[in-house]
């Protein structure tokens, strides 16, 4: 059964810096990867997702992540934060076949001025 | 384009009662999918149904059930309250159930007291 660990509960940076949040899953199979951000009060909100092709994906607001078979990571990075980056962070993992994703325990990103 | 919309956003109920939460998708999502997120957690999955049958249960009781109606709304009943019953519930939309990742809805935020 696939599971999903995400090896920080909070990532404190500056503005301007650059961030990683680690992601790691475990599963004997083919994989798709999301991440996905969640903001006070809200739902989660698609980030970016990896399902074949390129190991390297990007969103629409900077950040990348990128997928490595080899040590089954899909971290997610961004060279430069806002403080409207502050979040939640989901990393979340599927096995080909399922489609019903397992999500991480959560990452809080915190990015001070 | 409406999003995905659930109701109530919020409801206060006392142990032992029972409880309804409803969730309408996308315009064209055929695929619900339910979550629980207790705080400090990662969304937890319940339920997933497409095309009006269940395609997938997590491990959860059997006081919880779930239906999808011929529009693709869908309904989470859960009877039998207990306090461990608080947390946020998510419902998420998907076009063939997740395969290209979901649309979250804002959640229901339960309280059991």
């Amino acid at each position: 059964a696939q599971s999903v660990t995400q090896l920080d509960s909070q990532v404190p940076v500056f503005e301007e810096a650059p961030v990683e949040l680690r992601c790691n899953y475990s599963s004997s199979v083919s994989v798709y990867l999301f991440w996905y951000v969640q903001y006070p009060n809200q739902g989660l909100q698609l980030l970016l997702k990896y399902l074949s092709g390129s190991t390297l994906v990007e969103s629409i607001n900077g950040f990348e992540a990128e997928f490595n078979k080899s040590q089954t990571s899909f971290h997610l990075r961004k060279p430069s934060v806002h403080i409207s980056d502050t979040a939640e962070y989901f990393c979340a993992v599927s096995e080909g076949g399922s489609y019903i994703p397992t999500f991480g325990r959560g990452t809080s990103l915190i990015v001070h001025p | 384009d409406a999003g995905v919309t659930q109701s109530p956003t919020h409801l206060i109920k006392t142990r032992g009662q029972h409880v309804t939460l409803r969730c309408s998708p996308i315009s064209g999502h055929k695929s619900v999918s339910w979550y629980q997120q207790v705080l400090g957690q990662g969304p937890q999955f319940i339920f997933q149904y497409y095309e009006k049958e269940e395609r997938g249960r997590g491990n959860f009781p059997d006081r919880f059930s779930a239906r999808q109606f011929p529009n693709y709304s869908s309904e989470l009943n859960v009877n039998a309250l207990l306090l461990g019953d608080s947390a946020l519930y998510l419902c998420a939309s998907s076009l063939a159930g997740g395969y290209e990742g979901y649309t979250f809805g804002s959640g229901t935020r339960l309280t059991v007291v």
